[in-house]
Order: C-alpha cells, then sequence, then structure tokens
C-alpha cells in the first residue's frame, strides 16, 4: 500500500524558511511518477506548489517560483520541500502528492495526510 | 483568484442529481485532462475523477465527468448525506506549465 506522510515544523517564525519532507512508502520514488507539492491555506480552496520528477526535473508555480525549492533523495525514498521568506499568507496545510502516471499533466492519485504551518512570530 | 471557476456552492436532497461545473480555457481544459478532487471535511483531498471521465476502482459509479470544448462537469447521481463535501476540479496549464485547480464547490445535501 503506497503511503505519503509529511514531516516539518508546525511554526515558522516569519522570514525564515519552512522546510518540509514527504516519505514515501510502500513504493519507490524511482517509479515513472511526479511527486508534487499542493497546499491549502485555512477555509480556502487548493494551490499547486510545484512538482519533482526523481531525476531532478521540476515544475514550479510561477508564483512562488521565486522562492520555492524542490529536491528528491532517492536513498530516503523521499523528497522535499523549502519555502523561503515566508510570511503570514504562507500558513497552510501542506500536503505532498504522487501524479498517478510519469506525466506530470496527470491526476495526483495518492495524497498524504497534510501537516497544518503557522507562520507567527 | 482561481484559474479554474466553479460554483463557491451547490446543494441537492438524498435521491437528486447534482452537477457542478468548471469552466476554463483552451491552455488547460481545453487542451488537457481535467480531474476531480473530493474534500470531506478535515481531510485530505482524493481523486474521484481522472482523464476526463475515469473512475479510480473504489469510487462508485454515481460519480461521473464530462467536458466539452474548454468546461467540464462533475454529476453525482442518487445524492447521499456521505457526499457533503468540497469538491475541485484540476488541470494541466500549458502557458503556466503548472497544475491548476478551480476554487472548489462546497455540496450541501439538505
Amino acid at each position: 500500500q503506497v503511503q505519503l506522510q509529511e514531516s516539518g515544523p508546525g511554526l515558522v517564525k516569519p522570514s525564515d524558511t519552512l522546510s518540509l519532507t514527504c516519505a514515501v512508502s510502500g513504493y519507490s520514488i524511482s517509479s515513472s511518477n511526479w511527486w508534487g507539492w499542493i497546499r491549502q491555506p485555512p477555509g480556502k480552496g487548493l494551490e499547486w506548489i510545484g512538482y519533482i520528477y526523481y531525476s531532478g526535473s521540476i515544475y514550479y508555480n510561477p508564483s512562488l517560483k521565486s522562492r520555492v525549492t524542490m529536491s528528491v533523495d532517492t536513498s530516503k525514498n523521499q523528497f522535499s520541500l523549502k519555502l523561503s521568506s515566508v510570511t503570514a499568507v504562507d500558513t497552510a496545510v501542506y500536503y505532498c502528492a504522487r501524479s498517478e502516471s510519469g506525466s506530470p499533466r496527470d491526476a495526483f492519485d495518492i495524497w498524504g495526510q497534510g501537516t497544518m504551518v503557522t507562520v507567527s512570530s | 483568484q482561481s484559474v479554474l471557476t466553479q460554483p463557491p456552492s451547490a446543494s441537492g436532497t438524498p435521491g437528486q442529481r447534482v452537477t457542478i461545473s468548471c469552466s476554463g480555457s483552451s491552455s488547460n481544459i481545453g487542451s488537457n485532462y481535467v480531474y476531480w478532487y473530493q474534500q470531506l471535511p478535515g481531510t485530505a483531498p482524493k481523486l474521484l475523477i481522472y482523464r476526463n471521465n475515469q473512475r479510480p476502482s473504489g469510487v462508485p459509479d454515481r460519480f461521473s465527468g464530462s467536458k466539452s470544448g474548454t468546461s467540464a462537469s462533475l454529476a453525482i447521481s442518487g445524492l447521499r448525506s456521505e457526499d457533503e463535501a468540497d469538491y475541485y476540479c484540476a488541470a494541466w496549464d500549458d502557458s503556466l506549465r503548472g497544475v491548476v485547480f478551480g476554487g472548489g464547490t462546497k455540496l450541501t445535501v439538505l
């Protein structure tokens, strides 16, 4: 059974860097899938942050591109998100997810449970 | 302001059929697959429809998707109380080179 689990600090100070990791179990991250991050501010809709392939190919949301860095660690079967210079508007539940195929144009078929990150001093 | 446009709310009574629309443009829905996600309160989104009209294993056939031009629809027939959730459409956007979501539709079962 494929499972994704997000982890990282639940509280980040303004102007700091938010760092999250998504551990993948029951499936190899080196398989032909893209791995993504999506966030959801409290009471609001979903926002795609970015996609990464195990080889390092990446797509970022243009609105976040200047602050986002994604990476993959195949040895640990996990991928990571860093979002720099955070402000209160970055407060959200952050989800990691898997694309259903080898194309980033396809759906997210497996999602993590999500982790709440609050930006506050 | 979301790239894909959905009505903020929809409602129906048990047993009814409801539809939720999703409007986009030639760079997203018009040229790529549409996906639908269901988000029950306090939980992660779940894939409901992929590639416009395909249901993942385990999704009841009460849920169906369709696409025409730059718009798509999700239909739920035989509405049940457990269908009360937020529904999101999504698609790849060739211009933005990324995934775009609709703003979400809150479905209430009266």
